[in-house]
């Protein structure tokens, strides 16, 4: 399967600061990224969703002006937690897919994640 | 609207036995994918198994099979011979339009597997 990356795995900080995350598609370019959020003991929640050159499309109730993703290639999509505050506190991931060329002419999207950033704010 | 439904929260299973995890679906998509994950303390998200809506059989992945029942909108998730290793969070999801669309995948709770030596 493919390869993605996500830099830094773990990151702790000091409320008020602002975090990036960088997730990047090794070895195929994802034409779609997609962030998610996972606090202890939940499922993943998607955040957003970006396509490269484009503005990212936030879920409802996530706030963009907090969370601002920014997707400038096939191969790297950033989000960055600006003012993080302790509750902002949670294991993020990346996703990105790509379509793959199945039989009689359909196409197919497969989706690879990423390892995860676990962040903590004090 | 699409939901998944994972009504176990925890199993527990002794090595070497089989375990079954529920997963039941909802959606109004005639085409759609079914996708069962594995995730363990590391957190990193491990594909498993994949069924189409449209396969006639259902989906095996070496001790991994996928107990699909269209009818009833279920996806169990079959484990045969049970290692230490498996145990991990599972989680189900789904995907609709996969045929087309760039849909993101909707996640169930999980349930958490614990293999007993």
């Amino acid at each position: 399967g493919a390869v993605v990356s996500q830099h830094p795995s773990r990151v702790i900080c000091k409320s008020g600061t602002s975090v990036k995350i960088e997730c990047r598609s090794l070895d195929f370019q994802a034409t779609t990224m997609f962030w998610y959020r996972q606090f202890p003991k939940q499922s993943l929640m998607l955040m957003a969703t970006s396509n490269e050159g484009s503005k990212a499309t936030y879920e409802q109730g996530v706030e963009k002006d907090k969370f601002l993703i920014n997707h400038a290639s096939l191969t790297l999509s950033t989000l960055t937690v600006t003012s993080a505050h302790p509750e902002d506190s949670s294991f993020y991931i990346c996703s990105g897919t790509y379509l793959r060329p199945g039989l009689a002419g359909k196409f197919y999207n497969e989706q690879f994640f990423g390892p995860g950033t676990r962040l903590t704010v004090l | 609207a699409q939901k998944i439904t994972q009504t176990q929260p925890g199993m527990f299973v002794q090595e070497k036995e089989a375990v079954t995890l529920d997963c039941t679906y909802d959606t109004s998509d005639p085409s759609y994918g079914l996708f069962w994950y594995k995730q363990p303390s590391s957190g990193e998200m491990i594909f498993l198994i994949y069924q189409g809506s449209y396969d006639q059989q259902n989906a095996t992945e070496g001790r991994y099979s996928l107990n699909f029942q269209k009818a009833r909108k279920s996806a169990n998730l079959v484990i045969s011979a049970s290692q230490l290793g498996d145990s991990a969070m599972y989680f189900c999801a789904m995907r609709a339009n996969y045929g087309g669309s760039q849909g993101n995948l909707i996640f169930g709770k999980g349930t958490k597997l614990s293999v007993k030596p």
